[in-house]
């Protein structure tokens, strides 16, 4: 049992280029959520999903994009990456009827 | 809106001492609470939990209250280990926000030093 993984660990992307984060749990979960983690910031929620085919936007949705077109996996895409879009990156996923989530050990994605 | 305010950091102890991370909230409702834990390099994990008022939430020697007449969660250990190093993050969820995702806001975290 996994829990939640997430690929890739490290990125380092060049302004304006694209890319997809790939967050994967194995707890059959049908809520999942994408958050950004930022010096003195905690975390903020960027988009999240409360099953299979459905998204929806959270804190801080500019400049991403995601879809879940499976149960177990969530994908956050960034379409033209922006230096104001380097962070680490948290997946998380919880199931009905409980209030905690799971988190996935991160992202830290660079843009130059 | 909701929101967590938890004490700024750094804090700096020495082994064995007694730990506070204090932390206050504002929701709509009635929220749960947590604790989560994030150690160097790694993701965040659930440390302790609470669903209602005066329930105390107890995990690896921390325990928290969620005090609803002060709105409070602080976080205490009695003695602090090496190994507890990390920064605290403390967080609510209710289902008024998102259309019942029952998402989580977050405090800023608070960095814990243990030196031996």
């Amino acid at each position: 049992n996994a829990g939640v993984t997430q690929t890739p660990k490290f990125r380092v992307l060049k302004t304006g280029q694209s890319m997809t984060l790939l967050c994967a749990q194995d707890m059959n979960h049908e809520y999942m959520y994408w958050y950004r983690q930022d010096p003195g910031m905690g975390l903020r929620l960027i988009h999240y999903s409360v099953g299979e085919g459905t998204t929806a936007k959270g804190e801080v949705p500019d400049g991403y994009n995601v879809s879940r077109l499976k149960k177990q996996n969530f994908l956050l895409g960034l379409e033209s990456a922006a230096p104001s879009q380097t962070s680490v990156y948290f997946c998380a996923s919880r199931s009905t009827g409980k209030r905690e989530q799971y988190f996935g050990p991160g992202t830290r994605l660079t843009v130059t | 809106g909701n929101s967590v305010t938890q004490m700024e950091g750094p804090v700096t102890l020495s082994e064995e001492a007694f730990l506070t991370i204090n932390c206050t909230y504002t929701a709509t409702g009635y929220p749960s609470l947590f604790w989560y834990v994030q150690y160097p390099g790694e993701g965040l994990q659930l440390l302790l939990k609470a669903t209602k008022a005066d329930d105390k939430g107890s995990n690896k020697g921390f325990e928290a209250t969620y005090r609803k007449e002060t709105t409070s969660f602080h976080l205490e250990k009695g003695s602090v280990q090496v190994s507890d190093s990390a920064v605290y993050f403390c967080a609510l969820s209710d289902g008024y926000s998102g259309a019942g995702s029952y998402q989580l806001t977050f405090g800023k975290g608070t960095k814990l030093s243990v030196i031996p």
